[in-house]
Order: C-alpha cells, then structure tokens, then sequence
C-alpha cells in the first residue's frame, strides 16, 4: 500500500529557481524521511523530520510537517541542474517495526 | 564509507528460471529489505528482515521468497520467474535507531524476464 503520495508526478524548472515537492500520507508517523533517485540508481537519503518537528534544513533543502494535515513539503532553493532526479517520501509509520513505505515520487526536471 | 551491494546490475533470465539476487551491507545493520520498483507505482516493498533468519511479508511478496542466513546477506529469490517480474529490484538496510535511522540502498539489479 502507498502511504506517501507526492505532488507534482513531475516538475520543470530553470536553473536558480526553487522547487517544491509536496507528500500527503494516510495514517500517524513516527517520522518523515525524503530520499533522491539519480536515473536508474539506487536512493539516497536527503533529510528526515521527527513528527514532533514542523521544520527542518539542511543545506539549501527545507522540509516542513504539518500532522495534522499529515503533509509534508521538500522545498529545493537555487536548483542547479545537478538536482535532476526524483524524489520520494517515505513514512516510518507508528506502530510499525523499521519499516518505510514509500510515494511514487516527483521528477524533477532542472534546465539550464 | 556505507555500502550496499548487489550482485549484479543487470540481469536477463528466462521464463521459469529460478533466479537469485543477492544483497550485501557491511554497516552490521539488523534490518534488510527488498524492494520492486516500477514506473508510475514507486517502491513496493516485497519482504524484509530484522534479524539473521528472521523475515516478513512486505506488499508484495506473491511470487517471490527470501532467505537471511548471515547478518549482512538477504537474498531475494524467484522460485519460477515469470514476465510480470520483469523490474528494478532495490535492496536497502537500515540500522534500529538514531544516526543509523536512514535507509541506505543497493544501485539497483534491473532483472529482464523473456
């Protein structure tokens, strides 16, 4: 089952803009995790916010939670054209043993 | 440096072969996991394990077997593979807590079944 559904499927910038990436989930969490995808590789985990959390930041990424509309965004600040990816939320739900459960993800495009 | 490795990164086997894709992590992490992954449906995971010979379903585990003899070894099996199998096949690991909190992922085997 997808917990994690992001909004846009995909996403077109130019190089300096900001991106926003936005994750909707279903049920509590314990906390929220956002991983990139290079093409066809493996993920790699970008930031994780606790749910206790609203905001975080880390480098030029911003992550914000709101629970109570069981939300998430992933803002990306002066995008370069190494950012091209996809993105993905993924939800450590409560009650769960260590296991995420992953969105379909964003596919950011970043054009010079 | 973390790693996650996987047996091979692409792989073209026969309707119903038996076919096994192996995962290694040398980060002594308790949880492994495996994970399909397909256009327009994200990551699904088939079935994971939180210690040595211990596993459980995922969403998908229908078709697929798994098998954890050593902490950091979780193979992924396809008993009799068909073509609805064909796909990117993730492997990850993850540690119980804290700093170790984050999944680390394998690059991925995609698996062709003609």
């Amino acid at each position: 089952s997808q917990q994690g559904e992001e909004d846009p499927q995909a996403l077109s910038i130019q190089e300096g803009e900001n991106a926003t990436m936005n994750c909707s989930y279903k049920t509590s969490i314990n906390n929220l995790q956002w991983y990139r995808q290079n093409s066809g590789r493996g993920l790699v985990h970008l930031i994780l916010i606790r749910s206790n959390e609203r905001e975080k930041h880390s480098g030029r990424l911003r992550v914000t939670l709101d629970t109570s509309k069981k939300s998430s965004s992933l803002l990306i600040t002066a995008s370069r054209a190494a950012d091209t990816a996809s993105y993905f939320c993924a939800t450590d739900a409560a009650g769960t043993a260590s296991k995420l459960t992953f969105g379909t993800g964003t596919r950011l495009q970043v054009t010079l | 440096d973390v790693k996650v490795t996987q047996s091979s990164r692409y792989l073209v086997k026969r309707t119903g072969e038996k076919v096994f894709l192996e995962c290694v992590q040398d980060m002594d992490h308790e949880n492994m996991f495996w994970y399909r992954q397909d256009p327009g449906l994200g990551l699904r995971l088939i079935y994971f394990s939180y210690d040595v010979k211990m596993k459980e379903k995922g969403d998908i585990p229908e078709g697929y077997s798994v098998s954890r003899e050593k902490k950091e070894r979780f193979s992924l099996i396809l008993e009799s593979a068909s073509t609805n199998q064909t796909s990117m096949y993730l492997c990850a690991s993850r540690g119980l807590a804290g700093p170790s909190y984050e999944q680390y992922f394998g690059p991925g085997t995609r698996l062709t079944v003609t």
